[in-house]
């Protein structure tokens, strides 16, 4: 199906392990964005990128990788996970700067 | 520290029109204001934006003022499937860091 898809949906894990979130858009949007939610709050940005192989830093960034080495997906890495990083995490794609931004559904992750 | 001000929640009747405040008082002249709408655990969904004209689409009107330091997102007829916190967020067109509030939660009751 055409549109902006994330895996896992839900997803567990300890304190220090390595979690990697994956996110694929089939519009062939140059733009990709990565955001956490946590509960009760507004989306902050994590990372962003323009093109293939160009990524560069939202608001909160620290303790995340990306990388994009194909157009149509944007994974994010949490490299040693925390307790801080439980949140719901919303990939986002767009056409261009200006336009709206799409987003998937959310993979909603637990470190315990 | 997002730019924008909004109420934390609102309600409406179903059928009437919603009308859905922000204040943006330190708007730049380059700046958006730009909608969207969560509705419960889902992604956000864009609604409108613009400048300085009202704008309209199928979904909302969007009205800002003529100094801009604010706007009001209209619903014209809510339903219950409308029931979502909305966020309004300023932003210059071609920056990527689109700053979320905290945003209005609206409901639409019967």
């Amino acid at each position: 199906d055409a549109g902006i898809t994330q895996s896992p949906r839900y997803k567990i894990t300890e304190t220090g392990r390595q979690v990697t979130l994956m996110c694929h858009q089939t519009w062939s949007h140059s733009y990709m964005f990565w955001y956490r939610q946590d509960l009760g709050h507004g989306l902050r940005l994590i990372y962003y990128s323009a093109a293939a192989d160009i990524t560069d830093k939202g608001e909160v960034p620290d303790g995340y990788v990306v990388s994009r080495s194909k157009t149509e997906n944007f994974p994010l890495t949490l490299e040693s996970a925390t307790r801080s990083q439980t949140s719901v995490y919303f990939c986002a794609s767009n056409v261009a700067s200006y336009n709206e931004q799409f987003f998937g559904p959310g993979t909603r992750l637990t470190v315990l | 520290d997002a730019k924008t001000t909004q109420p934390p929640s609102m309600d409406c009747a179903e059928g009437r029109a919603a009308n859905l405040p922000c204040n943006h008082s330190t708007i730049s002249g380059n700046e958006y204001v730009y909608w969207y709408r969560q509705i419960h655990s889902q992604g956000p969904q864009y609604i409108i934006h613009g400048l300085k004209n009202n704008e309209t689409n199928e979904m909302a009107s969007l009205i800002i003022t003529e100094d801009r330091k604010s706007s009001t997102l209209i619903l014209p007829h809510a339903t219950l499937r409308d029931t979502a916190v909305y966020y309004c967020i300023v932003r210059v067109a071609n920056n990527n860091d689109m700053r979320f509030g905290a945003g209005t939660r609206l409901t639409v009751k019967p």
